[in-house]
């Protein structure tokens, strides 16, 4: 299995702009995690979905921000309009079954927003 | 009270030596808690899970668990530089799977 896959790895844009984050599991895992890591604030759990449902998005930060898993192999994170404190690494994660299962991470996304 | 705290470190040892790490978490129900390493640049990847009392061994790495304190450690016998790393705590919090800080580790040679 090629794991978690992320993309893109690197997206630098400028305040205002819109970005789009993607993510897909590995193949028959049933939960997907959006993290979001700085210096400052460690990693933070943004959303959490179980069979493409979300279960928990009260870590996404403000109206800005939205994230969608229209089918098991995909799932999208997005910004808009992006802010330079929204700079950070993205991590997308997946599990068998939520939490209590090992969490298998993406390589991230790096964003900075100019 | 953060849901998962470590103490922040960082925490240098020389090789060989035997590494201490710490977390507390804030949640008296959680029943999984994991330890992952982070290396600079590089995303978290699992290094043990525990989810009794006790202890749990798994080659050079002992995790060990006290629900009624709320604290799990980690222990890192025979330090190696290459276990230089960012260590992670992380503990299912009401089916959230919820990080501490992370300690950062240097084992010097």
């Amino acid at each position: 299995d090629a794991g978690v896959i992320q993309s893109p790895r690197h997206e630098v844009t400028e305040m205002g702009q819109e970005v789009t984050l993607r993510c897909k599991p590995i193949s028959g895992h049933n939960s997907l995690f959006w993290y979001r890591q700085t210096m400052m604030r460690g990693l933070e759990l943004l959303i959490y979905f179980n069979n493409n449902v979300p279960i928990d998005d009260s870590g996404m930060p403000e109206d800005r921000f939205s994230a969608k898993m229209p089918n098991a192999s995909f799932s999208t994170l997005k910004i808009q309009p992006s802010e330079p404190r929204d700079s950070a690494v993205y991590f997308c994660a997946s599990s068998l079954n939520g939490a209590n299962e090992k969490l298998f991470f993406g390589s991230g996304t790096q964003l900075s927003v100019l | 009270q953060k849901e998962v705290e470590q103490n922040s470190g960082p925490l240098s040892v020389p090789e060989g030596a035997i590494a201490s790490l710490n977390c507390t978490y804030s949640d008296r129900g959680s029943q999984s808690f994991f330890w992952y390493r982070q290396y600079s640049g590089k995303s978290p990847e699992l290094i043990m899970s525990i989810y009794s009392n006790g202890d749990k061994e798994d080659g050079r790495f002992t995790a060990q668990l006290n629900k009624a304190s709320q604290y799990v450690s980690l222990l890192i016998r025979d330090s190696q530089p290459s276990d230089s790393a960012t260590y992670l705590c992380a503990v299912n919090i009401n089916n959230d799977m919820r990080f501490g800080a992370g300690t950062r580790l240097t084992v010097k040679p």
